[in-house]
């Protein structure tokens, strides 16, 4: 079974701080993606990755950033953390380039921006 | 522009009854369609997956979904619900060549014994 895992369950944070959630998947996939989830409003893309060193915006990237160094890990970087990015973070991973493949999901990560 | 609609964002239903969840797409192109479920404190777990083949798509833990065309839907149906069915589900996009996912906002399931 695929596996992804992300570093931390729950994170408590100050404004301001810089913040890194670290994502690994275990099947050599090459696409990765990260996705903030809040009440009422579903999963938004954040940034994905096709390949390592290679980074492309979703659909809300203000105020985050990412870094993908190596193909099985894919850091996302809040720069300075403010209090409306608490929130559960979602890494998944997939492989294929035709869109019919599912991705997988690791467990998540509960964010608190204090 | 590729979206998904949930109708209903809760669902409650009896044990032992329908669930029926529904999702409809609006895509340019010939879709591929998911279903997700995700437990407390979880990510998310696919559930089945519609990539053109047949229409009646069967998943895991005894749900099935029938992609539309004419409707532009792809309802998720189980029929007896049971307790640990309890959970939210989403319905997500994609298209031939694009490996992003658009997902609906979600249906929280909810099984009154």
């Amino acid at each position: 079974d695929v596996k992804v895992t992300q570093s931390s369950r729950y994170l408590v944070k100050r404004t301001g701080e810089k913040v890194f959630l670290e994502c690994v998947q275990d099947m050599d996939h090459e696409n990765m993606f990260w996705y903030r989830q809040d009440p009422g409003l579903g999963l938004r893309l954040i940034y994905f990755s096709y390949d390592v060193k290679m980074k492309e915006k979703g659909d809300i990237p203000e105020g985050y950033s990412v870094s993908r160094e190596k193909k099985e890990r894919f850091s996302l970087i809040l720069e300075s953390a403010s209090t409306n990015q608490t929130s559960m973070y979602l890494c998944a991973s997939s492989w294929g380039a035709e869109g019919n493949q599912p991705q997988h999901f690791g467990d998540g990560t509960r964010l608190s921006i204090l | 522009a590729q979206s998904v609609t949930q109708l209903g964002s809760h669902v409650s239903v009896s044990e032992g009854a329908l669930v029926l969840l529904r999702c409809n797409y609006s895509s340019s192109v010939p879709p591929y369609l998911f279903w997700y479920v995700q437990y407390p404190n979880q990510g998310l777990q696919l559930l089945l997956k519609y990539t053109s083949a047949a229409t009646l798509v069967k998943g895991i833990n005894g749900f099935e979904a029938e992609f539309k065309k004419s409707e532009t839907s792809f309802h998720l149906t189980k029929p007896s619900a049971h307790m640990s069915d309890a959970a939210e589900y989403f319905c997500a996009v994609s298209e031939t060549g694009a490996n992003n996912l658009f997902f609906g906002t979600g249906t929280r399931l909810t099984v009154i014994p």
